[in-house]
């Protein structure tokens, strides 16, 4: 089974700081993206990227950069935190049009 | 605005009884699929069902999917404790990239 992990599952960081937030898989996936779940608001898609160093921007990417330097690992940049991105994160791969698979998700919390 | 909407919002039935839940969306799509998520966790992908596909079936999970009415139900039966967990649509824009859009989900609630 194809498996995503993500680096931490809890996460507390303080306001201004610089966060990253690392995912690898482990299936060759070509494709790789990064949401934040809130409640009442759903999932909502930051970036994505479909290739090593290559990205493109989801709905909602102010704030946040991303790295893709090898196939499987995603990295998701928070410059500089604020409280409005206490957030689940969730990080996915996938083949091309096929289902994702997720990993566990990142509870970050900005104080 | 969401490309898929869930409807109901939050469900509860009884142990053994088969859960209904819908998506509706308003784009025309590559494909839709249905995922699971247990509370605080990752989502766990289900079904996928193609725009030319009307009916598919796994295990205990049945998904249709009507194009001209945009829309799709995923319909559980016999019902068990742990099939208790948040059910979302996700929808694959036609001519888009691999990105899906998610609605807010439908929580089930099975009582044992």
């Amino acid at each position: 089974d194809v498996k995503v992990t993500q680096s931490s599952r809890y996460l507390v960081k303080r306001t201004g700081e610089k966060v990253f937030l690392e995912c690898v898989q482990d299936m060759d996936h070509e494709n790789m993206f990064w949401y934040r779940q809130d409640p009442g608001l759903g999932l909502r898609l930051i970036y994505f990227s479909y290739d090593v160093k290559m990205k493109e921007k989801g709905d909602i990417p102010e704030g946040y950069s991303v790295s893709r330097e090898k196939k499987e690992r995603f990295s998701l940049i928070l410059e500089s935190a604020s409280t409005n991105q206490t957030s689940m994160y969730l990080c996915a791969s996938s083949l091309t049009r096929r289902g994702y698979t997720f990993g566990s998700g990142t509870r970050l919390t900005v104080v | 605005s969401q490309q898929g909407e869930e409807d109901p919002q939050a469900l509860s039935i009884q142990e053994g009884e088969n859960a209904t839940m819908n998506c509706s969306y308003k784009t025309s799509i590559n494909n839709l699929q249905w995922y699971r998520q247990n509370s605080g966790r990752g989502l766990v992908h289900l079904i996928l069902i193609r725009s030319n596909e009307r009916e598919k079936h796994s295990g205990r999970l049945r998904v249709t999917l009507d194009t001209s009415k945009k829309s799709s139900s995923l319909l559980i039966t016999a019902s068990r404790a742990a099939d208790t967990a948040s059910y979302f649509c996700a929808t694959a824009l036609q001519g888009g990239s691999e990105k899906l859009v998610f609605g807010k989900g439908t929580k089930l609630t099975v009582n044992p």
